[in-house]
């Protein structure tokens, strides 16, 4: 079945500095691919979308480039901020007749100043 | 305009005992979804309804779980003789369409004793 793989963190990383969180997947047909956000204290917020092969979703500075040869959707940002501190979870829309969302484990992102 | 809004927000209950949580969801959004989120894991996909009809339980866990949407509006998740390891977030998201963009509320923790 379809499923979603994320890389374990916690991750740390001071101000300014690159990020990248991975993630692979594993579907059947062609899936949608999601970033989402969960600020603390506030509920899940998309952050970023693909729905085809070599698109790119970009918002607030993440981009995220869907890559069916390597079923990875990796979130990346050139210089993170305090204030991008949160969990982050990727996930994929099967391409079945279904609306459900299947979601990563969540990595956590802490940035320190 | 108002978000997804979940009650209560938080419910502590004792084992056996039947609890309901409720799921208001965006005016206008035909597509409800029902996801649980455990401590340090990914939401997991329980129930989605297109408009009042369940369009694909198969995330519900056993028979003790049961979700209706009778007006295709509000949705109200039941849960019979609670367990202990029913405790989680339980967390409510709506979309326009089906495969639209999907809107969590705040989410629904549930503890049971």
């Amino acid at each position: 079945g379809n499923s979603v793989t994320q890389m374990e963190g916690p991750v740390t990383l001071s101000e300014e500095a690159f990020l990248t969180i991975n993630c692979t997947y594993t579907a059947t047909g062609y899936p949608s691919l999601f970033w989402y956000v969960q600020y603390p204290g506030e509920g899940l917020q998309l952050l970023l979308k693909a729905t085809k092969a070599d698109d790119k979703g970009s918002n607030k500075g993440f981009e995220a480039t869907y890559r069916k040869e390597t079923t990875s959707f990796h979130l990346e940002k050139g210089s993170v901020q305090v204030s991008d501190s949160a969990v982050y979870f990727c996930a994929l829309h099967g391409s079945g007749n279904t609306g459900k969302l299947i979601f990563g484990q969540g990595t956590t992102l802490q940035v320190k100043p | 305009g108002a978000g997804v809004s979940q009650t209560p927000s938080n419910k502590v209950t004792e084992k056996g005992k039947y609890v309901e949580l409720r799921c208001d969801p965006i005016s206008g959004h035909t597509a409800l979804y029902w996801y649980r989120q455990s401590l340090g894991q990914g939401p997991e996909f329980l129930i989605y309804f297109q408009g009042t009809g369940a369009a694909d339980d198969s995330g519900l866990p056993n028979d003790r779980f049961f979700a209706v949407r009778p007006e295709g509006s509000v949705s109200t998740l039941k849960i019979q003789r609670t367990e202990r390891g029913d405790s989680a977030v339980y967390l409510c998201a709506s979309s326009f369409l089906e495969y639209n963009e999907q809107f969590f509320g705040p989410g629904t923790r549930l503890t049971v004793l």
